[in-house]
């Protein structure tokens, strides 16, 4: 069974950081291209970034491009988002995302929520 | 960066249908023959309903049905039953480095 597992969310000054992670299981990890998609409150789905399957290549939305990085450790079958100068406007429930075959997004984690608040 | 155009709302009886549209540009729903469509329940994941415009993943029931037309796509949810209440979002391909995907706005589907 497929299984994605957001953590490292929580509570954080603007101008702050913080390091989400996923933790993926059920399938050839080091296969697929990941992705992180954000909601904020009451809000529509947004993409954010994504990584290539072996992690040479990553894409970024306008939106944090600069202050937002994606990584990912194909031997722990872990992706990482390392988020830095941090906005009230990035507070949103983070998912942890696997790409299919057809350009979807077949499994999703549970999220994890981040708030930027003073 | 504009998301793609959804009705915000949509309702039907139980066992009546109801077809959401989701409209974009030539760059993305129209380039492409990507479209795919996330079911969401409060407080939970979005999970996959449709890929690929019309292909239904295994375990979604037949009652999900997805097509395009130009630079629209549409999702039609047949026999409505009450676990069909949720939002839908559509999203596309959209082939760029800073903006490979798009969602759109999101549909609030109401079983009356």
């Amino acid at each position: 069974e497929v299984q994605l597992v957001e953590s490292g969310g929580g509570l954080v000054q603007p101008g702050g950081s913080l390091r989400l992670s996923c933790a993926a299981s059920g399938f050839t990890f080091s296969n697929y291209w990941m992705h992180w998609v954000r909601q904020a409150p009451g809000k529509g789905l947004v993409w954010v970034s994504r990584i290539r399957s072996d992690g040479s290549m990553t894409n970024y939305a306008d939106s944090v491009k600069g202050r937002f990085t994606i990584s990912r450790d194909n031997a722990k079958n872990t992706l990482q988002l390392q988020m830095n100068s941090l906005r009230a406007e990035d507070t949103a429930v983070y998912y942890c995302v696997r790409e299919g075959a057809y350009a979807d997004f077949d499994y999703w984690g549970q999220g994890t929520l981040v708030t930027v608040s003073s | 960066q504009s998301a793609l155009t959804q009705p915000p709302s949509a309702s039907g009886s139980p066992g009546q249908s109801v077809t959401i549209s989701c409209t974009g540009t030539s760059s993305d729903v129209g380039g492409y023959n990507y479209v795919s469509w996330y079911q969401q329940h409060p407080g939970k994941a979005p999970k996959l309903m449709i890929y690929d415009v019309n292909k239904r993943p295994s375990g979604v029931p037949d009652r999900f049905s997805g097509s395009k037309s130009g630079n629209t796509a549409s999702l039609t949810v047949s026999g409505l039953q009450a676990e069909d209440e949720a939002d839908y979002y559509c999203c596309s391909y959209a082939g760029s480095n800073s903006r490979p995907y798009v969602f759109g706005t999101g549909t609030k589907v109401t079983v009356l």
